[in-house]
C-alpha cells in the first residue's frame, strides 16, 4: 500500500513570507497529524485531525499557523508570515483511528518537508 | 506533565558492537510505548511496540524492554551495522480517547566501520 505522501520535500523562503505544505495520508486512515521537528529534537504535535474535525490543536501557534482537512482526506498546513524559528522539518502522519489504548494502530509518517526560513 | 527523556543524546560505536539506549517516561495513564527509527531525511518508522503487560519485544537485531513499575524502557541493538546509524525515538502513548503520544528527543546513533 502507498505510504503517507508529502510535498514539497524542501522549501526555502524569507521571513515574513507565506508557505504551504500538503499531505496525503494512507487511504482509509481517519486520523491525521502534523508535527514540527526542530533539528536534534523529537517531533512536536501541532495539530491532530479525526476525519475533517480537529481533535487537538493546543500547540499550534494560531496567530501564524493554520491547517485544514476539508474532505477528511488530504490536508494542508500553512504558515503566514514565517519567522526564522519556524525552520524545521514538518512531518505528516496518519493512523487508522485515534482510539486510545489500541496499540496496533500505529502512526505512519511521511518523509517530511524541510523548511528553511532566511 | 507527560514527559519522555532519552539517554544518551548521542552515541558512537564500531560496527559489530552492541549498544543500549534508554528511555524514562512519566506518561499517565500508560497505554503503550513504541521505539521508532528515523533515518536522516526520512520520517520515523516503528520498530517495536509494548503494552503494560509486555516486558520484552524483539524485531530482528532490535530488542526492547519495558519496566512499567519504574517507567523505564531500553532498546538493545545487537551486532550493529552501518545501516543502524539513525535517530531512535521513544514514544509513549496515554490511554485517552485521542491516544495522545509524547515523543522523546531521540538518541542519535552513529555506527562506524
Amino acid at each position: 500500500e502507498a505510504g503517507v505522501a508529502q510535498s514539497p520535500r524542501y522549501k526555502i523562503i524569507e521571513k515574513r513570507q507565506s508557505v504551504a505544505f500538503w499531505c496525503n495520508p494512507i487511504s482509509g486512515h481517519a486520523t491525521l497529524y502534523w508535527y514540527q521537528q526542530i533539528l536534534g529534537q523529537g517531533p512536536k504535535l501541532l495539530i491532530q485531525f479525526q476525519n475533517n474535525g480537529v481533535v487537538d490543536d493546543s500547540q499550534l501557534p494560531k496567530d501564524r499557523f493554520s491547517a485544514e482537512r476539508l474532505k477528511g482526506v488530504d490536508s494542508t498546513l500553512k504558515i503566514q508570515p514565517a519567522k526564522l524559528e519556524d525552520s524545521a522539518v514538518y512531518l505528516c502522519a496518519s493512523r487508522l483511528t485515534a482510539g486510545g489504548g489500541i496499540p496496533g494502530y500505529e502512526q505512519f509518517f511521511g518523509p517530511g518537508t524541510r523548511l528553511t526560513v532566511l | 506533565k507527560n514527559q519522555v527523556e532519552q539517554s544518551p543524546q548521542s552515541l558512537i560505536i564500531l560496527e559489530g558492537k552492541n549498544c543500549t539506549l534508554q528511555c524514562n517516561y512519566t506518561v499517565s495513564p500508560f497505554s503503550n510505548l513504541r521505539w521508532y527509527k528515523q533515518d536522516t531525511g526520512r520520517g520515523p518508522v516503528s520498530l517495536t511496540i509494548m503494552t503494560f503487560s509486555e516486558n520484552t519485544k524483539s524485531n530482528g537485531r532490535y530488542t526492547a524492554t519495558l519496566d512499567a513499575d519504574t517507567k523505564q524502557s531500553s532498546l538493545h541493538i545487537t551486532a550493529s551495522q552501518l545501516s543502524d546509524s539513525a535517530s531512535y525515538i521513544c514514544v509513549v502513548s496515554a490511554y485517552t480517547n485521542a491516544g495522545k503520544s509524547t515523543f522523546g528527543d531521540g538518541t542519535t546513533l552513529t555506527v562506524k566501520p
